[in-house]
């Protein structure tokens, strides 16, 4: 079966910008959580969606929300980019949550000049 | 925040020797998960323990849990060029669907 898709695979925006990121899934599995991962902060956790709902949101700031659609796919919006948004941002899915073990997307790289 | 912190932050071994990691966390919790990365791709769940269990296998791998340390162990077998990785581990609290990694070890055998 297909694993979890992330797009697009690299990005360079500018500050002040906006992006969306896209995650799609594996075909079933109901949750689905956002990473950040940066070499100063390693994997920090944003947030956690379970059949359209958030369950639970990392400690980040406002500018970082995210959704999830009726089909299970998730997107993640950052508006007014800073440079130090620039990190690869991971996806992962899982039937019902983070207990059974998550598979992860190959991740956006984000660059902000 | 790190719920995780991983021991040694680096390990270089020669092909072939057994590779062991550790993992200290701080508060009770529902499981724990070993997880790999290559080169800043995509994790790869390695395998998940249970707090009421001690040891797991899973072909090379072998995962210990002390949970009365709030630490474990992943030991990896016979090692090859290919688990040339950093390992994560991770855990997650009880009634708390936040999965919290550490801080990650990066492993290298050398051929």
């Amino acid at each position: 079966k297909a694993g979890v898709t992330q797009t697009p695979r690299y990005l360079i925006k500018t500050r002040g910008q906006q992006v969306t990121l896209s995650c799609s899934p594996i075909s079933g599995h109901r949750s689905v959580s956002w990473y950040q991962q940066t070499p100063g902060q390693g994997l920090q956790f944003l947030f956690e969606y379970f059949s359209e709902t958030q369950r639970n949101k990392g400690n980040f700031p406002g500018r970082f929300s995210g959704r999830q659609f009726s089909n299970s796919r998730s997107e993640m919006n950052v508006s007014t980019l800073e440079l130090g948004d620039s990190a690869l941002y991971l996806c992962a899915s899982s039937l019902e949550g983070p207990r059974y073990g998550y598979t992860f997307g190959s991740g956006t790289r984000l660059t902000v000049v | 925040s790190q719920q995780g912190e991983e021991d040694p932050q680096a390990l270089s071994i020669q092909e072939g020797e057994n590779a062991t990691m550790n993992c200290s966390y701080k508060t009770s919790i529902n499981n724990l998960q070993w997880y790999r990365q290559n080169s800043g791709r995509g994790l790869v769940h390695l395998i998940l323990i249970r707090s009421n269990e001690r040891e797991k296998h899973s072909g090379r791998l072998r995962v210990t849990l002390d949970t009365s340390k709030k630490s474990s162990s992943l030991l990896i077998t016979a090692s090859r060029a290919a688990d040339t990785a950093s390992y994560f581990c991770a855990t997650q609290p009880f009634g708390n669907e936040k999965l919290t990694f550490g801080t990650g070890t990066r492993l290298t055998i050398i051929p």
